[in-house]
């Protein structure tokens, strides 16, 4: 059975830390997609990054990144230099099967919340 | 491009009753997903609906049902209501992106409280 789990519950730092959100899967699948998206207080979720199991090459995006590794199911989030406005809860999320790239029906992980401090 | 929305944004109602949330997707948007978002549960996957029908279904019980209507706007709707299913219900359209995946955008979904 698919699974995601994000085992930091709560994360706080202060503002210019560098932070790491981790994210470990299950699944059976040899084709899946995983996802990151950010939900600030307004409730709103933000997409971030979408990854299929064929693309382990690392991405970076501004202050962004993300570290893909199949040997050990996992699909981390690194935020450097981090600010205020980064506050907000940050789910993992898993789709796998057919059309598992049209992400419309995610497994999703618990959450991290991530507090940034002035 | 209007967003997603979602209407009402709060609702408050009592066990037994029955309540009925809509979604608006992006205009030219024709996938409609639906989630329910609990502190314990987090988010978990309701159904998703395409061209009016019913094309992916999580495990809720037979209480949730929804529907699309010809314009891609969906209902949701929860009868015979319970107390645990006060949650945040989250409504999110896609479209397909130039590299042949989908990308969803969500709406800010409905708080329901029923007490």
């Amino acid at each position: 059975a698919q699974k995601v789990t994000q085992a930091q519950t709560e994360i706080s730092v202060v503002e210019k830390e560098d932070v790491t959100l981790d994210c470990v899967y299950e699944t059976r699948d040899t084709t899946y997609y995983l996802f990151w998206y950010k939900q600030p207080p307004s409730g709103e979720l933000v997409f971030l990054i979408r990854r299929n199991s064929f693309d382990e090459q690392n991405e970076i995006s501004g202050r962004y990144s993300w570290n893909f590794q199949k040997s050990t199911s996992s699909f981390n989030f690194t935020i450097t230099a981090s600010q205020v406005v980064d506050s907000a809860v940050y789910f993992c999320a898993l789709s796998e099967g057919p059309g598992a790239g049209n992400n419309r029906k995610l497994i999703w992980g618990l959450g991290t919340s991530l507090a940034v401090n002035p | 491009k209007a967003g997603v929305t979602q209407t009402p944004r709060y609702l408050i109602k009592t066990r037994g009753q029955q309540v009925t949330l809509s979604c608006s997707p992006i205009s030219g948007h024709r996938s409609v997903s639906w989630y329910q978002q609990t502190p314990g549960q987090g988010l978990q996957f309701l159904f998703e609906y395409f061209s009016e029908t019913q094309r992916n279904k999580g495990n809720f019980p037979g209480r949730f049902s929804g529907r699309q209507f010809s314009n891609s706007r969906s209902e949701m709707n929860v009868s015979t209501l319970e107390l645990g299913d006060s949650a945040l219900y989250l409504c999110a359209s896609s479209v397909r992106n130039t590299k042949g995946g989908n990308e969803q955008f969500f709406g800010p979904g409905t708080r329901l409280t029923v007490l």
